[in-house]
């Protein structure tokens, strides 16, 4: 089946930097991608999918890139803010019913 | 649309009792699935359906889990009885799924279930 690994957390920032958080996928063929956030105390909320290789999902400042050569969707952000903390999970998808492979998640704490 | 409706939201319950949370998924989804979150475990998937059928609980813990989903509106996953180590963080989704498709799942808010 899939796998998904997210690079390990938890991840400090202060306001207005520069984020990446890296997610490389193993699948059989070519799985749709998801990043998906989660705010203290709420379910997950998809953030962005690419469901081709070099698709590009964006979405509130951040984007990501299906990159089939070197089997990553990295999730990036220019500049974040305070209110971007959060648990990020990258997700493969691909299966008849709908079932997707979650990483592990990696929390973000950005700092004013 | 209302979202994934889950409940109740909080459960505090005594070890031994039998816990009932609740699931209605998005109108016109037909695969809802079932995970728990905790600290230690991260996300789990527990089990899912498809068409109201279940597709595969190889997730579910042990055999005190059992989950139905009787319609296409509703869903109940049932712990019997309950054990502290089943406290968590209950989420359920849904997605609507077709051939060559892309299914992208919409959670519920949770249920925290502390099991004392």
């Amino acid at each position: 089946g899939n796998s998904v690994t997210q690079m390990e957390g938890p991840v400090t920032l202060s306001e207005e930097a520069f984020l990446t958080i890296n997610c490389t996928y193993t699948a059989t063929g070519y799985p749709s991608l998801f990043w998906y956030v989660q705010y203290p105390g709420e379910g997950l909320q998809l953030l962005l999918k690419a469901t081709k290789a070099d698709d590009k999902g964006s979405n509130k400042g951040f984007e990501a890139t299906y990159r089939k050569e070197t089997t990553s969707f990295h999730l990036e952000k220019g500049s974040v803010q305070v209110s971007d903390s959060a648990v990020y999970f990258c997700a493969a998808g691909g299966t008849s019913y709908g079932k997707l492979t979650f990483g592990q998640g990696t929390i973000l704490t950005v700092h004013p | 649309d209302a979202g994934v409706i889950q409940s109740p939201r909080h459960e505090v319950t005594e070890m031994g009792q039998e816990v009932t949370l609740r699931c209605k998924p998005i109108s016109g989804h037909n695969s809802l699935f079932w995970y728990r979150q905790t600290m230690m475990r991260g996300l789990e998937l527990l089990i899912y359906f498809n068409n109201n059928v279940p597709i595969d609980d190889s997730g579910m813990p042990e055999d005190r889990f059992s989950a139905k989903m009787p319609n296409a509106s509703f869903s109940t996953l049932k712990i019997q009885p309950s054990e502290p180590r089943d406290s968590a963080v209950y989420f359920c989704a849904s997605s609507f799924v077709v051939a060559g498709g892309n299914y992208e799942q919409y959670f519920g808010p949770g249920t925290r279930l502390t099991v004392t």
